[in-house]
């Protein structure tokens, strides 16, 4: 079955350094990814996705992330973070029997 | 372009009482789902319709849960009846051909059975 591993339940960092949210997949097909933003009493946003092409793909609020096939990683990262950038963190993969899947979530929690 | 509705946004019931929660995806997206959040977690998919056919529901509680999304637009979710461990968020979420699986949701709504 397919899955999909956070492998930080939660991660605070200070404001303005580099952050990485870590997510694994596994699959034996093409699938496509995604990551998802939820703050609190929100429903969730897309951040990004990936679909083909490039495996550094970049979204929203200065977020990118690389697609790394060999590892079955899809890691998010934001060279430099803000107090607004506090939130949950979902990362989802969609394969090509239609169902989108999504990981347990990473709290990222930016302190001043 | 207006997006996914939910409501209501907040329900507290009893336990045993019953609850249903209506969902209206944005408009022409042909897919949607129902995902239950429980607090801490990442969301849960209950059940998908493609149009107005189940595409999969094999982690919705058939013996309490029921889902209708007729003439392939609104939808409702009912629990009937509610447990104690129903408490959750109940996300609703839209999504258009073509677009490799990207969804929309609504702003949910967020059960407490007491």
């Amino acid at each position: 079955a397919q899955s999909v591993t956070q492998l930080d339940s939660q991660v605070p960092v200070f404001e303005e350094a580099p952050v990485e949210l870590r997510c694994n997949y596994s699959s034996s097909v093409s699938v496509y990814l995604f990551w998802y933003v939820q703050y609190p009493n929100q429903g969730l946003q897309l951040l990004l996705k990936y679909l083909s092409g490039s495996t550094l793909v970049k979204g929203i609020n200065g977020f990118e992330a690389e697609f790394n096939k060999s590892q079955t990683s899809f890691h998010l990262r934001k060279p430099s973070v803000h107090i607004s950038d506090t939130a949950e963190y979902f990362c989802a993969v969609y394969n090509q029997g239609g169902k989108l899947i999504f990981g347990q979530g990473t709290e990222l929690s930016v302190k001043p | 372009e207006a997006g996914v509705a939910q409501s209501p946004r907040y329900k507290i019931i009893e336990k045993r009482q019953s609850v249903a929660f209506w969902c209206n995806p944005i408009s022409g997206h042909a897919t949607l789902y129902w995902y239950q959040q429980i607090l801490g977690q990442g969301p849960k998919l209950l059940i998908q319709f493609q149009n107005n056919g189940v595409v999969d529901d094999s982690q919705l509680p058939k013996d309490r849960f029921s889902a209708e999304r007729l003439k392939g637009v609104d939808s409702t979710l009912k629990i009937q009846p509610a447990k104690l461990e129903d408490s959750a968020v109940y996300l609703c979420a839209s999504s258009p051909r073509g677009t490799g699986g990207e969804a929309f949701f609504g702003q949910g709504t967020r059960l407490t059975v007491v």
